[in-house]
Order: structure tokens, then sequence, then C-alpha cells
């Protein structure tokens, strides 16, 4: 149980173009969730945290006009990077929230890779 | 705000050696911790999970420990094998459900 997918798992795209990522919670309804970024030899990064129905919050200096985050339903959430450029290429991660008994577990997408040439 | 620090960077050890990876951390307000395992170009598989209230979780050749007051955290591997060459990384909660990642230990485990 407790599966989430992302599609698709490997994107490029010309410079200037809109790319769209979908994260699904399979199994589960997710109260929250939360989109990632890793560029290489890093670690991952929060960008933004979005609940069903509501605005996402973005974590500053993740610009919120160019990487839209629509939350449409308790199982799909998407990230949408807008006129894309090269330094947006990263390995884009999402994970969804369920609240526990005594705590949140988040349980991770197998991420997306973006190349912007 | 939270800093988390990973050290080593990197780690070779010949397969059968147990190891320990270190996690430190600035801001001793948190949830619980937690280990993963990621494997190239992968997403996250969540290893150990601590409370702020406990000290230690094991599972299997793994075990993590906890101590708030000095701001860390430990993953000890035992018997160590080629299949457990990954990155492992560290990320604590705090408030909001949020999780803030070290940049994790690169592990290879020759044959």
């Amino acid at each position: 149980g407790a599966v989430v997918s992302q599609h698709p798992s490997r994107v490029i795209c010309k410079s200037g173009t809109s790319v769209k990522i979908e994260c699904r919670s399979l199994d589960f309804q997710a109260t929250t969730m939360f989109w990632y970024r890793q560029f290489p030899k890093q670690s991952l990064m929060l960008m933004a945290t979005s609940n069903e129905g509501s605005k996402a919050t973005y974590e500053q200096g993740v610009e919120k006009d160019k990487f839209l985050i629509n939350h449409a339903s308790l199982t799909l959430s998407t990230l949408t990077v807008t006129s894309a450029h090269p330094e947006d290429s990263s390995f884009y991660i999402c994970s969804a929230g369920t609240r526990g008994l005594t705590t949140d577990t988040q349980y991770f997408g197998p991420g997306t890779r973006l190349t912007v040439l | 705000k939270q800093e988390v620090t990973q050290i080593p960077a990197a780690l070779s050890v010949p397969e059968g050696e147990n190891l320990v990876l270190n996690c430190s951390f600035t801001d001793s307000a948190i949830y619980n911790l937690q280990w993963f395992r990621q494997d190239p170009g992968k997403g996250l598989t969540s290893l150990l999970l601590i409370q702020s209230s406990q000290r230690e979780q094991t599972s299997g050749r793994l075990n993590a420990s906890l101590d708030k007051s000095s701001g860390r955290s430990t993953l000890y591997i035992a018997a160590s094998q080629p299949g457990d060459s990954a990155t492992y990384l560290c990320a604590l909660e705090t408030s909001g459900s949020r999780l803030t990642f070290g940049e994790g230990t690169q592990l290879t485990v020759n044959p």
C-alpha cells in the first residue's frame, strides 16, 4: 500500500515551453502533497506544499508564477514548469502525506527527470 | 532555520564491514527524524523513522539512533552488502510536516 506515482518519469523539452508533471497517490487519499527539487549531487529542497482545494504554500525563493501547482483532488497534484529554461533542468520529486495516529507520514514518488534544452 | 549536515559525503567499504553514517542538525525542535535510501535516478525509500521521544529504531541490519540534546543521529549498517550501495539521506520533520534533508552520504560497498 501507500504507493505514489509520477508521470512522466522523464521529459525533455525546448527552452520556453511549459511542462506538466503529475503526482498521484494510488491507494490512499493524501492530506497534503509536497513538491521537491533535487539538483545533481545535492539534496532535496522543498519547493511548495499543497492541500487539496487550496492555494499552495511556496518556499522562499521559489517563484509561484513559474512553478504552478494545482491540487484538484485528494489523489492528484500537478506541477507545471512554465516557460522552462535550462537552469530548470532537475529531478522533481513529489510526496503525498497522510495523517496518522502519532505522526504524519510522507510517501515519495519515483521522481521526474526534466531536461530543458 | 534548520540546517542538516551529513558526514561523510561519500564512503567506500569492502563487503561485510559494519559502518556508521552521521547526521547532525541545528534545531532540536523536531517531530521526528527519518533515514531514507535513494538509488541513482530514483525516488526515496524510507528506512527508519525515529519519533522525537525515542532514542533508536532497528530494522534488520539497520539501526538508527537519535540524540536531540546534541543534535545528532547515526545510521548503523551491519555486515554491509553490495546491494546496500546507494545514497543515504537523513531528514527532519518540523512544523507543518515539512521535511528538511541533509545532502546525503553516497555509500559504495565493494564485493
